[in-house]
């Protein structure tokens, strides 16, 4: 079983349209982060959740919008996609808040044309 | 404020060659943690190792070390006897020990080892 999964890996779709990446952790982790790796490979952290509560927003435009329906999920919803929405999204996890160790899921490729 | 610097953009190495990743992080919190992950041409993000900043012993894991030292803020990468399997990108991160903090990342190092 995978530890963090997401699904879609791979989405392209055109600008202006709404989509959503799933993730879900296995491992009984309290937090989990959502992740942007732009085409330069910078990794930079969007959101973050414990237990179902945001704790980390990182100055990310209101078209995107984390749901954790519970602990073991954070979905990412974007709406009005723009180009520059075109990136690999990895989601994360970690045991609790704090310096732990982040389990990375395979990533999610957003292609917007 | 923290920062993580990873100067080197690109590295080319033959295999069997020694090679060393450098970072060095900017943090005025004195508990912290140092982490490296590996993102091979597959994409996922490995886990490599987590060091806090009370440990400067360097550590070594058959041919991969690290070499901790806060009098420079480095925490540097090196592979020893490179293989054409470490072609990859290494990112160093930061975090602090606080709660609501989440891993800042270098811009990455990507090694090319060549046959």
């Amino acid at each position: 079983d995978t530890a963090v999964s997401q699904t879609p890996k791979y989405l392209v779709t055109q600008m202006g349209n709404d989509k959503s990446i799933k993730c879900e952790q296995n491992l009984g982790h309290d937090t989990m982060y959502w992740y942007k790796q732009d085409s330069k490979k910078f990794l930079k952290i969007m959101f973050s959740y414990n237990n179902k509560e945001l704790i980390i927003n990182e100055t990310v435009p209101n078209r995107f919008s984390p749901k954790s329906p519970d602990k073991a999920h954070l979905n990412l919803h974007i709406n009005s996609l723009e180009l520059g929405d075109s990136a690999v999204y990895f989601c994360a996890s970690s045991l609790s808040l704090g310096p732990g160790e982040l389990f990375f899921g395979e990533g999610s490729r957003l292609t917007v044309l | 404020a923290q920062k993580v610097t990873q100067a080197q953009t690109e590295i080319s190495v033959v295999e069997k060659e020694d090679v060393t990743l450098d970072c060095v992080y900017e943090t005025r919190d004195t508990t912290y943690y140092l982490f490296w992950y590996k993102q091979p041409p597959s994409g996922e993000l490995v886990f490599l190792i987590r060091r806090n900043s009370f440990d400067e012993q360097n550590e070594i894991s058959g041919r991969y070390s690290w070499n901790f030292q806060k009098s420079t803020s480095s925490f540097n990468f090196t592979i020893t006897a490179s293989q054409v399997v470490d072609s990859a990108v290494y990112f160093c991160a930061l975090i602090h020990n606080q709660a609501g903090t989440a891993l800042i990342f270098g811009k990455g190092t990507t090694l090319s080892v060549s046959s």
